[in-house]
């Protein structure tokens, strides 16, 4: 079956540390695999997207994520997390069914950065 | 600037109601999808339609119906409002951008 994910619900790190939200996949072919970022009462921000090319994708904010095939995981990264990057994060995959795409969403999860 | 647009952000409906959920976009994407979100359980995919007229089931179809007459408009319908169709909304273009949400809530 066709998944993703997001195997922690909340992330806390200090600001001006690094971060890192995990996200995992299983899907048949080459995968598309998104991220998106969520503040609250809105809908969801486009952060970066890896489709085919080099495996370390960079993206909005700061952010980055690096594509790891043999370990089907996406990561998201940023090097210093500042408080305004907290919020709710989600990873996505595009999948194919019946002769079109669509995409999955992990269950998110809550990065909070800590002043 | 490309945007999907929402029609409401709050609604309050009984239950039995019909209920429609509408959905602009001005990209000229052929794909559209609605999605509810829910704690812990992230974004499901209801339905999506990739082309006009054509529409496809998702995860959780049940209780649902859409709508794509026109290329730039998806709706979403809800045949019988229930208690358990409280959620938040969220249409998306392609894979971005999504609508600012609607937040239903079923009485």
């Amino acid at each position: 079956a066709q998944s993703v994910a997001q195997p922690e619900d909340q992330v806390n790190v200090a600001e001006g540390n690094p971060l890192t939200v995990k996200c995992t996949y299983s899907v048949s072919g080459n995968p598309y695999l998104f991220w998106y970022v969520q503040y609250p009462n809105r809908g969801l921000q486009f952060l970066l997207k890896y489709i085919t090319g080099d495996n370390l994708v960079k993206g909005s904010y700061g952010f980055e994520a690096e594509f790891n095939k043999s370990q089907t995981s996406f990561h998201l990264k940023k090097p210093s997390a500042l408080v305004s990057d907290s919020a709710l994060y989600f990873c996505a995959v595009r999948a194919p069914t019946s002769g079109t795409y669509k995409y999955i969403f992990g269950t998110g999860t809550r990065l909070k950065v800590l002043a | 600037d490309v945007k999907v647009t929402q029609s409401s952000r709050y609604l309050v409906k009984r239950t039995g109601e019909k209920v429609f959920l509408e959905c602009v976009q001005d990209m000229d994407h052929e794909n559209m999808f609605w999605y509810r979100q829910d704690p812990g359980l992230g974004l499901r995919l209801i339905y999506f339609s990739y082309d006009v007229k054509m529409k496809e089931k998702g995860d959780i179809p049940e209780g649902y119906s859409v709508s794509r007459e026109k290329k730039e408009r998806f709706s979403l319908i809800l045949e019988s409002a229930s208690t358990n169709q409280t959620s938040m909304y969220l249409c998306a273009s392609s894979a971005s951008p999504f609508g600012q949400g609607t937040r239903l809530t079923v009485v």
